[in-house]
């Protein structure tokens, strides 16, 4: 079983949609996660962060954990054509070895 | 201009030829890590380093070597590269000394080799 889950797609929603990310891990001890947006031929960029159960809104975005399901998502409202992208899920190991757990990526492809 | 800078962006190379890649952060930053980017396999990290002279291992370090003699280089080393090594390179940086726990990762542009 992988540390950290995400199907890989494509995810195609019409502009304007709603677009769900899910996003599943292992390891119950984990405390931070993170989604990262990657275009085609570019670097990860940090896109959101959650530490809590619950909900989290940043403008369009919207990052939802739940600790007990261990299961992250990430929502993105009025879907632009801007946001095909792949969206890559990231849990943050600590302890002795300190490091970003990512997740194999969703690709986004949102059609005008 | 906050950035990290990864040099070749694109290398073709043949089996056993030593290469190096370089990596530079003028952040002042003291976590450092390399990962490489494969189809199915996502972001899987190499090396990282907490500060100058030391390193450790990732997942994925059979292969390579690193080594940290200044706070803002942090080069990546293919001793004999073999086709395997063939992937998508990134090098980051984190301003958390301890290492990336708000997630807070800086990506050079990616540095893509292949191994003939």
């Amino acid at each position: 079983q992988k540390e950290v889950e995400q199907n890989s797609g494509p995810l195609s929603v019409p502009e304007g949609a709603i677009a769900s990310l899910n996003c599943t891990y292992s390891d119950r001890g984990s405390q931070s996660f993170f989604w990262y947006r990657q275009y085609s031929g570019k670097s990860p960029e940090l896109i959101m962060f959650i530490y809590s159960n619950g909900d989290k809104e940043d403008g369009r975005f919207t990052a939802q954990l739940n600790k007990a399901s261990q299961y992250v998502s990430l929502l993105i409202r009025d879907s632009q054509p801007s946001d095909s992208a792949t969206y890559l899920c990231a849990v943050y190991r600590g302890g002795a070895t300190n490091k970003l757990i990512f997740g194999t990526g969703t690709l986004l492809a949102v059609q005008p | 201009e906050a950035q990290v800078t990864q040099n070749p962006r694109y290398l073709i190379t043949v089996t056993g030829k030593k290469l190096t890649v370089t990596c530079s952060q003028n952040m002042n930053h003291e976590y450092m890590s390399w990962y490489r980017q494969d189809p199915g396999l996502g972001l899987r990290q190499i090396y990282y380093s907490m500060n100058v002279e030391v390193t450790d291992k990732g997942d994925v370090p059979e292969g390579y070597k690193v080594s940290r003699k200044e706070k803002r280089n942090f080069p990546l080393i293919l001793e004999s590269p073999s086709p395997n090594q063939t992937s998508l390179y990134f090098c980051a940086s984190s301003p958390e000394a301890g290492g990336p726990i708000t997630g807070e990762l800086f990506f050079g542009e990616g540095s893509r080799l292949t191994v003939l």
